[in-house]
């Protein structure tokens, strides 16, 4: 079946350097996707989202980008604090049909900043 | 702060009884929430959608007997995992939206740790 997979599943940055967090997705029909960051015991915390109309959506110190001729989605953090070591996962919105509404996962990237 | 609540966040039971989980959203109205099931290390995996008023939608594999969803009212959504096992020992995690599939992303409840012993 389709599904959304990660590039990386660690990722270990200096405190204060940028992070860069990379996932492919499979399923050409998904138009909304989100970026979730998992602190150990807790639930997924919604970090940013981008539909499939845009390419490039800026947070607070969060950067998505969107790629859908590759199909590839990136997280960029900049200046990467301690604070932000945790699971992140991308998740793509399925489409129509039966599926709708549905949040697929992809595998997730374990990020640890040192300080 | 947080929009939806899930109770009990963690639970130990015996190998053949039944564990009720309940996800409340807070300050807003779901007709639908998500359940998932999280193994450690691993990405979470859909297992149903609850439907308020009406009956669940599991996803292929996920046993409804099993698993039973009840979604009574517009804030609540239990998952009751019956006649438990030691491989059902996971994280379990509600989700819900605020609005519109496309103008909110699914929130999270902060997950039960079921331990069947």
């Amino acid at each position: 079946g389709e599904s959304v997979g990660l590039h990386l599943p660690t990722l270990s940055v200096q405190e204060g350097d940028n992070s860069i967090i990379n996932c492919a997705y499979s399923n050409s029909a998904s138009d909304y996707f989100i970026w979730y960051k998992q602190e150990s015991g807790k639930g997924p915390q919604f970090i940013i989202d981008i539909r499939s109309n845009m390419d490039k959506r800026q947070g607070q110190r969060v950067t998505v980008l969107l790629n859908k001729t590759v199909k590839h989605l990136s997280l960029q953090i900049a200046a990467t604090q301690p604070g932000d070591s945790a699971v992140y996962f991308c998740a793509e919105n399925n489409a129509g049909g039966t599926s709708y509404g549905k949040l697929t996962f992809g595998q997730g990237t374990i990020l640890t900043v040192h300080p | 702060g947080a929009v939806v609540s899930q109770h009990p966040s963690r639970v130990i039971c015996k190998s053949g009884t039944s564990v009720k989980i309940e996800c409340r959203s807070l300050d807003f109205q779901a007709t639908t929430m998500f359940w998932y099931r999280q193994f450690p290390k691993k990405s979470l995996m859909l297992m149903a959608t609850s439907n308020e008023g009406s009956k669940a939608t599991y996803e292929q594999g996920v046993e409804k007997d099993k698993f039973l969803i009840n979604h009574a009212s517009l804030t609540l959504s239990t998952l009751t995992v019956t006649s438990a096992h030691p491989e059902d020992s996971s994280f379990y995690i509600c989700s819900a939206r605020t609005g519109g599939v496309y103008n909110s992303p699914l929130h999270f409840g902060n997950g039960t740790r079921l331990t069947v012993t």
